[in-house]
């Protein structure tokens, strides 16, 4: 399984931006990098993917290295409500089927 | 519409019983994923059913089985339960299987503790 690699944790002030890196320096070409969440006491959720170009969203941003080999994923302004793990995957193509891997996360914390 | 919802939210059980978790997926959806999660491991993939066929499946004992209904809806079972399989398990649904740029939802999980 491709592997990711996260800080443990990190602390943002509401209102700032926070931005969440992410290795995976063994990516393979077809494969899609994929943020998920999950707030306390829920199922995780999908936050953005992208391939090779930086992808936004109502909820994220999402910056890929022209190498690929990294990511950070940036919620501009940070709310009580993003506190959470945040989790980098990557999707593998079709022989994976929907298998998701996750690795130990981000947990954020986010003060007022 | 209607998320993923599971049944039962909470359950106890004792070592040795078995028990059986189920999953609704949204509407429409063809797939569902089964994971375990505990403090110690993570979130760990169990398996995965697609149109009433097992696609995928993790690194878990044989004591951990499940299956789909011709509506999508899944269930898994874990026999001679130890206590080591107190966690929380997540059900997620999605339209495809394979398909890289889909969206798997979540349900709200099951918590399993084995006394």
């Amino acid at each position: 399984d491709a592997k990711t690699t996260q800080p443990n944790s990190m602390e943002s002030n509401e209102e700032e931006p926070v931005h969440l890196p992410c290795n995976h320096s063994t990516i393979s070409g077809t494969d899609y990098i994929h943020w998920y969440r999950q707030l306390p006491s829920q199922g995780p959720e999908y936050v953005i993917h992208g391939l090779t170009s930086n992808v936004n969203n109502r909820m994220a941003s999402l910056a890929i290295a022209e190498d690929r080999k990294s990511s950070t994923l940036i919620l501009h302004r940070a709310t009580l409500r993003d506190a959470a793990v945040y989790y980098c995957i990557l999707r593998e193509g079709k022989a994976a089927g929907n298998k998701l891997t996750f690795g130990g996360g981000t947990r954020v914390l986010v003060k007022p | 519409k209607a998320g993923v919802t599971q049944t039962p939210r909470y359950l106890i059980k004792t070592r040795g019983q078995q028990v059986t978790l189920s999953c609704s997926p949204i509407s429409g959806h063809r797939s569902v994923s089964w994971y375990q999660q505990t403090p110690g491991q993570g979130l760990q993939f169990l398996f995965e059913y697609f149109s009433e066929t097992q696609r995928n499946k993790g690194n878990f004992p044989g004591r951990f089985s499940g299956r789909q209904f011709s509506n999508s809806r899944s269930e898994m079972n874990v026999s001679t339960l130890e206590l080591g399989d107190s966690a929380l398990y997540l059900c997620a649904s999605s339209w495809a299987s394979g398909v890289s740029t889909d969206t798997q939802y979540f349900g709200p999980g099951t918590r399993l503790t084995v006394l």
